[in-house]
């Protein structure tokens, strides 16, 4: 167990809808970040927040967003779904922002089929 | 931007055999790090390994150990001992020292183990 905690675990829903994926980070981590992990696009980086603040931008659709909250749980919504948008979905967590020994730790994902 | 190869989709070996899983990455950093992450079927993405690129010391964890080709760009794992739990996806990543702290992946390698 990593430590890292990802609510629902799996979700089906149609196309056109908007879901919310929800992460707790390990205690005391200040940095969450999340991957996609599809078929044709393997792991992917989304963003990052750091102690509430976006701190790093990779492939994320404007469709999609994310906000840490003050108690440092993170959600990501992803809204206008399409089928090209299922896929795991995981969150990762670490100490601080960057830094020699940032290890990031990986919750078991959030597995979004889009139909 | 930096990029990670892994050229061996799927790979397999005997129990009790040793395996080397290969990858390669592109950048023009003279600092960073790499990574090899395991992804059993549970789809927790586990840390196996890590090196520092400034270290010319080979990395070891038990049966794992790296071969760092710095000038190269090749950073494989080796598997000693294979044991059937050591089934899974395996993930060469690497890592900037500083700004964003995402991982870049590789594609991955699927890592069979015959009894």
């Amino acid at each position: 167990d990593s430590g890292v905690t990802q609510t629902p675990k799996h979700l089906i829903t149609a196309t056109g809808q908007r879901v919310t994926l929800r992460c707790s980070p390990r205690s005391g981590d200040l940095s969450v970040y999340w991957y996609q992990q599809s078929l044709d696009q393997g792991l992917q980086f989304l963003i990052q927040y750091y102690n509430g603040e976006e701190r790093a931008k990779g492939n994320i659709l404007e469709r999609f967003s994310a906000q840490q909250f003050p108690d440092l749980h993170s959600e990501l919504n992803l809204s206008s779904l399409e089928l090209g948008d299922s896929a795991l979905y995981f969150c990762a967590s670490s100490v601080g922002a960057g830094g020699l020994n940032t290890e990031a730790f990986f919750g078991q994902g959030t597995r979004l089929t889009v139909v | 931007a930096q990029t990670v190869t892994q050229s061996q989709p799927e790979m397999s070996v005997q129990e009790a055999e040793t395996v080397t899983l290969s990858c390669t990455y592109d950048t023009s950093e003279s600092d960073y790090y790499l990574f090899w992450y395991k992804q059993p079927p549970s789809r927790q993405m586990i840390l196996v390994i890590r090196q520092e690129a400034y270290k010319q010391q080979n990395a070891t964890e038990n049966r794992f150990s790296v071969n760092f080709q710095k000038a190269a760009k090749s950073f494989s794992l080796k598997i000693s001992d294979s044991q059937l739990g050591d089934a899974a996806m395996y993930f060469c990543a690497y890592r900037a020292p500083q700004g964003a702290q995402k991982l870049v992946f590789g594609q991955g390698t699927r890592l069979t183990i015959n009894p």
